[in-house]
């Protein structure tokens, strides 16, 4: 079973710090995303990443950059959070190839204060 | 770009009736709409999926209908247990392969017992 491991459930941050988010995924999945979810918003796409440094921007990236350095991680930086940037992340990935069915992490739940 | 909506935003029924969940889209070169329910606490999770050539996709109590004419796709519950109560998205894909979707904002469904 694929598994997509968020390396923090809970997270408290103070505004102004840089915050790191690791995301890894142990099925060889070419496709990886991060997606923030509020409340009446859904899940909003912030970056996703095809390849191995290979980075592009959804929705929202605009606060957030991303690093994929190996093909089973990718990290989600907050170069200075925001209390805006108070909300659940969720991490997810897919095979690329054969399926499009994403497989998502716990999630982050990251406090800005 | 994509939009995506979903209606209703909260839905209560009583244990053993149907639900629906209607989503709409703008974007008519979307070609791949899944559906994935979030339980309380828990990560995403793929329920169903349909593709642009297909107009009904059933799985055991769930379907899944695409009115591509009008952009529009539902998803059914019928004999509604109280293990549906959840969130459930719909999603369409915003490139041609299907690898990248626009969420809608979610229903909150709850099964009265």
């Amino acid at each position: 079973d694929v598994k997509v491991t968020q390396s923090s459930r809970y997270l408290v941050k103070r505004t102004g710090e840089k915050v790191f988010l690791e995301c890894v995924q142990d099925m060889d999945h070419e496709n990886m995303f991060w997606y923030r979810q509020d409340p009446g918003l859904g899940l909003r796409l912030i970056y996703f990443s095809y390849d191995v440094k290979m980075k592009e921007k959804g929705d929202i990236p605009e606060g957030y950059s991303v690093s994929r350095e190996k093909k089973e991680r990718f990290s989600l930086i907050l170069e200075s959070a925001s209390t805006n940037q108070t909300s659940m992340y969720l991490c997810a990935s897919s095979d690329g190839s054969t399926n499009e069915k994403l497989f998502f992490g716990s999630g982050t739940q990251l406090s800005v204060l | 770009g994509e939009n995506v909506e979903q209606h209703p935003s909260t839905l209560s029924v009583q244990e053993g009736d149907s639900a629906v969940i209607k989503c709409t889209y703008s974007d008519s070169a979307s070609n791949y709409f899944p559906w994935y329910k979030q339980e309380l606490g828990k990560r995403p999770q793929l329920i169903i999926d349909i593709r642009s050539n297909v107009g009904e996709k059933k799985d055991q109590r769930i379907a899944v209908t695409l009115n591509k004419t009008a952009k529009h796709f539902s998803l059914h519950i019928t004999e509604t247990q109280p293990e549906d109560s959840a969130v459930y998205f719909c999603a369409a894909s915003i490139d041609n392969y299907g690898q990248n979707f626009v969420f809608g904002p979610g229903t909150r469904l709850s099964v009265l017992p």
